[in-house]
């Protein structure tokens, strides 16, 4: 049983170009969660979702991030024109419906030079 | 809006040692994560705390919680080397529909020889 699934690992974008982070959850976990941490911080709460709905995005920053679980395929967290300040690491985590415990992936290092 | 507060936040101690790592948080919550993370890897669940006076053991590494104080603790025995890594506690709100974790700023801990 795989686990949580993030690709890519690394990501290195220009700044004003657009990164697209993708978030295979484990089998049969239909909730996803996207968190980032900055160097040397905790991680913070940016979006949670369920398939084709997005349940609470609280955390997310108000311009150029947006998040999708369509009903086929991965989750996507997608920032456009990126600055320096999203540099950071994107961790995704997916849990069952109970939600008693979220598993979390690898991560994505975004870079942005 | 839920806290999470982690003390210390930097943890030298020597081999052989016992310590304990504090995580208070904010508003009511009966679930209560406690994760180690490597440099540059995911998060690793370590417990996950249910219930008011629960407490879990796992090799040199024991976590408690208490809901009415708020309070979670990971108390470390006999200290290694291995267990040299960031810990982060998180809690889940009880409020709404909320599931998300909310994550203190972690502790690191360096084990020294």
């Amino acid at each position: 049983n795989a686990g949580v699934m993030q690709n890519p690992r690394h990501l290195v974008r220009r700044r004003g170009q657009e990164a697209r982070l993708r978030c295979s959850p484990m089998k049969g976990h239909s909730h996803v969660y996207w968190y980032r941490q900055l160097p040397e911080e905790g991680l913070k709460f940016m979006v949670y979702l369920q398939k084709e709905n997005i349940i609470d995005e609280s955390g997310m920053p108000k311009e150029r991030f947006s998040a999708e679980f369509p009903k086929e395929g991965p989750s996507i967290l997608r920032i456009q024109q990126v600055v320096r300040g999203d540099s950071a690491a994107y961790f995704c985590a997916s849990s069952d419906q109970t939600a008693t415990e979220a598993f979390f992936g690898q991560g994505t290092r975004l870079t942005v030079v | 809006e839920l806290k999470v507060e982690q003390n210390p936040l930097f943890l030298s101690m020597q081999e052989g040692k016992n310590y304990t790592i504090y995580c208070n948080y904010s508003t009511t919550s009966d679930r209560l994560y406690w994760y180690r993370q490597d440099p540059g890897k995911s998060l690793e669940s370590l417990f996950v705390l249910l219930s008011n006076g629960a407490v879990k053991q796992e090799g040199r590494l024991m976590a408690s919680l208490d809901t009415k104080a708020r309070l979670s603790t990971l108390h470390i025995t006999a200290a290694v080397h291995d267990l040299s890594a960031t810990y982060f506690c998180a809690v889940v709100s009880n409020s709404g529909s909320a599931r998300q974790l909310t994550f203190g700023s972690g502790t690191q801990l360096t084990v020294l020889p």
